[in-house]
């Protein structure tokens, strides 16, 4: 399975964009770049999910290189509800895929 | 709107008692999961299932059964808790099979094994 590199945590100050950078050199024409996030004492919650293109919901805005050997997720404007751990993977396509496997995320802290 | 539901959200066993997670959804979702997390650490995968009937096993199913008779059930079962099965443990379900699907995780149980 193709591996992702994120870091393992990193600070952001409210009401301004956080860029979180997920590395996956190994990535194969058919994974799907996904993007999870865990508040604390939660289960974790869907964010957004890509192939090839750019992709824009209500939450974030994922944005994926040329060569899709990395992505950002785009949190536009910061608030402290987004303090969480951030899980990005690689979903294949092909064959019948059924385990998610989430890594140790980067942790994002929010500042007042 | 409920999605996925889990009880209990807390408990506490004894070593080598007996218990059951339970988990169902209210999706209509064929697949579901198991994942344990440990204090600090990612998600870890113990069982799934594609449909009703029909379960396997994921990364770290060693000392766990699942059932699957309906469609929104599936429920977790712990036969000799062991201090290393303390843990979160979460249900989740899709729609689909999840390349291009979102996963909907429910709340979680804490347990703790002493």
């Amino acid at each position: 399975d193709a591996k992702t590199t994120q870091p393992n945590s990193m600070e952001s100050n409210e009401e301004e964009p956080v860029h979180l950078p997920c590395n996956h050199s190994t990535i194969s024409g058919t994974d799907y770049i996904h993007w999870y996030r865990q508040l604390p004492s939660q289960g974790p919650e869907y964010v957004i999910h890509g192939l090839t293109s750019n992709v824009n919901n209500r939450m974030a805005s994922l944005a994926i290189a040329e060569d899709r050997k990395s992505s950002t997720l785009i949190l536009h404007r910061a608030t402290l509800r987004d303090a969480a751990v951030y899980y990005c993977i690689l979903l294949n396509s092909g064959g019948s895929n059924y385990k998610l496997t989430f890594g140790k995320g980067t942790l994002l802290t929010v500042n007042p | 709107n409920a999605g996925v539901t889990q009880t209990p959200k807390f408990r506490i066993l004894k070593i080598g008692q007996s218990m059951t997670l339970q988990c169902t959804q209210d999706m209509n979702h064929n697949y579901m999961y198991w994942y344990r997390q440990d204090p600090g650490m990612g998600l870890k995968l113990i069982y799934y299932s594609v449909g009703a009937g029909i379960t396997d096993k994921g990364e770290v199913p060693n000392g766990y059964n699942v059932s699957r008779s309906t469609t929104e059930d599936f429920p977790l079962r712990l036969e000799l808790a062991a201090p290393s099965q303390t843990s979160v443990y979460f249900c989740a379900s899709s729609g689909q099979v999840l390349a291009n699907e979102k996963l909907f995780f429910g709340s979680g149980t804490q347990l703790s094994v002493l």
